[in-house]
């Protein structure tokens, strides 16, 4: 079953522009991970958020993860064409297995 | 470094065949294995996973089954194929520590 559920569903932005996606979950955590896909390809992971950080950057993007509103929220600055994808939050409860959101389709425009 | 192989890449099949769906990593021992299986539009459905050779956990019951016959090496099976079972299949593996998937290419599925 899905854990996380991204919000919103689809996103279009103008390249240089910032675009923000949320990602909520309903039980205890480990970790929290951000996954990219390109339409057709397997999903590339971009960063990993363990439950007792509150923030997280790797280049471009910044990471924030509540967990007691058990929310987490994936920034990317300056946006580029290069981003358009669809961005999925995965938790990790700690039992081997990562429960995938249906992710966020984001479209950036030249 | 490690790398993950998946193949086919696309398969079309009838209703009522089998399917194998190979995927094999490289650089690393003893790898956890995924299969997950993503509709059109929609997030991944875990499928199964295997901490060690012949160790296979399903999450979901259905039509399909997995194998590790090698320590890298796992396949994922149908014996008759439902038009349900249509969709991308992706393979992942994590190693040690923090539970960080890496994705094979995956694999589509069209039943018709």
């Amino acid at each position: 079953s899905q854990q996380g559920e991204e919000d919103p569903q689809a996103l279009s932005i103008q390249e240089g522009e910032n675009a923000t996606m949320n990602c909520s979950y309903k039980t205890s955590i480990n970790n929290l991970q951000w996954y990219r896909q390109n339409s057709g390809r397997g999903l590339v992971h971009l960063i990993l958020i363990r439950s007792n950080e509150r923030e997280k950057h790797s280049g471009r993007l910044r990471v924030t993860l509540d967990t007691s509103k058990k929310s987490s929220s994936l920034l990317i600055t300056a946006s580029r064409a290069a981003d358009t994808a669809s961005y999925f939050c995965a938790t990790d409860g700690g039992d081997y297995k990562l429960s995938f959101g249906a992710g966020t389709t984001v479209t950036v425009r030249a | 470094s490690q790398t993950i192989h998946q193949w086919p890449a696309t398969l079309v099949q009838p209703v009522g065949s089998p399917l194998s769906l190979e995927c094999t990593v490289e650089g690393t021992s003893n790898p956890n294995l995924y299969w997950y299986r993503q509709a059109a539009g929609r997030g991944l459905q875990l499928l199964f996973y295997s901490v060690g050779i012949g160790q296979i956990s399903s999450e979901v019951p259905q039509n399909l089954s997995a194998s590790r016959p090698q320590d890298r090496q796992f396949i994922l099976s149908s014996k008759k194929l439902l038009l349900s079972d249509s969709g991308f299949y992706l393979c992942a593996w994590s190693g040690a520590g923090a539970n960080v998937l890496t994705f094979g290419a995956g694999s589509r599925l069209t039943v018709l």
